[in-house]
């Protein structure tokens, strides 16, 4: 079975932290992808990687980055932390154009 | 941009009903999938339809796709309280990507014992 994994289920941060969110993944999928989730606004995607060292923006990619320096991990980083930036994260990956397999998600709480 | 549109945003059933879910969806796509979350949960796949095709079933549940019409249905027969659950659609358009998938909203399901 696939496995996605997410580094925290629930986090706690302050306004101005410097935020790491880690996913791996265990079937050497090519793409992996960053989410977040909203009430009303469903899923919005905010970055995602076809490739090792490889990332193209999504459609919020505005106050995060992301890293990928090995195949199976895809790093979601928020340089600066913003209460409008509380959310659930869920990270998901494919091997190519094919069902997406989630992680269980981070609830991020930024106060 | 959220291409996928799922109707109802929320419903509610009794044990043993019927559910359908309906999604529509703007561009061509090459499939159509749905997935189902649990609360606070990440969201698992339940089924692929391919654009060639029209109907597909697995268990029970049955989705169809129109692409004339722009739009899929997720039907789950006979239901359970453990179905209780959101259930979202995702596009894969033509156009994609990297694997990139469009989601829809959600219908949030409650099935009452």
């Amino acid at each position: 079975d696939v496995k996605v994994t997410q580094s925290s289920r629930y986090l706690v941060k302050r306004t101005g932290e410097k935020v790491f969110l880690e996913c791996v993944q265990d079937m050497d999928h090519e793409n992996m992808f960053w989410y977040r989730q909203d009430p009303g606004l469903g899923l919005r995607l905010i970055y995602f990687s076809y490739d090792v060292k490889m990332k193209e923006k999504g459609d919020i990619p505005e106050g995060y980055s992301v890293s990928r320096e090995k195949k199976e991990r895809f790093s979601l980083i928020l340089e600066s932390a913003s209460t409008n930036q509380t959310s659930m994260y869920l990270c998901a990956s494919t091997p190519s154009y094919n069902e997406q397999f989630f992680g269980p998600g981070t609830r991020l709480t930024v106060l | 941009s959220q291409q996928g549109e799922e109707d109802p945003q929320a419903l509610s059933i009794q044990e043993g009903e019927n559910a359908t879910m309906n999604c529509s969806y703007k561009t061509s796509i090459n499939n159509l999938q749905w997935y189902r979350q649990n609360s606070g949960r990440g969201l698992v796949h339940l089924i692929l339809i391919r654009s060639n095709e029209r109907e597909k079933h697995s268990g029970r549940l049955r989705v169809t796709l129109d692409t004339s019409k722009k739009s899929s249905s997720l039907l789950i027969t006979a239901s359970r309280a453990a179905d209780t659950a959101s259930y979202f659609c995702a596009t894969d358009p033509i156009y994609n990507q990297g694997g990139k998938l469009i989601f829809g909203q959600g219908t949030e399901l409650s099935v009452k014992p």
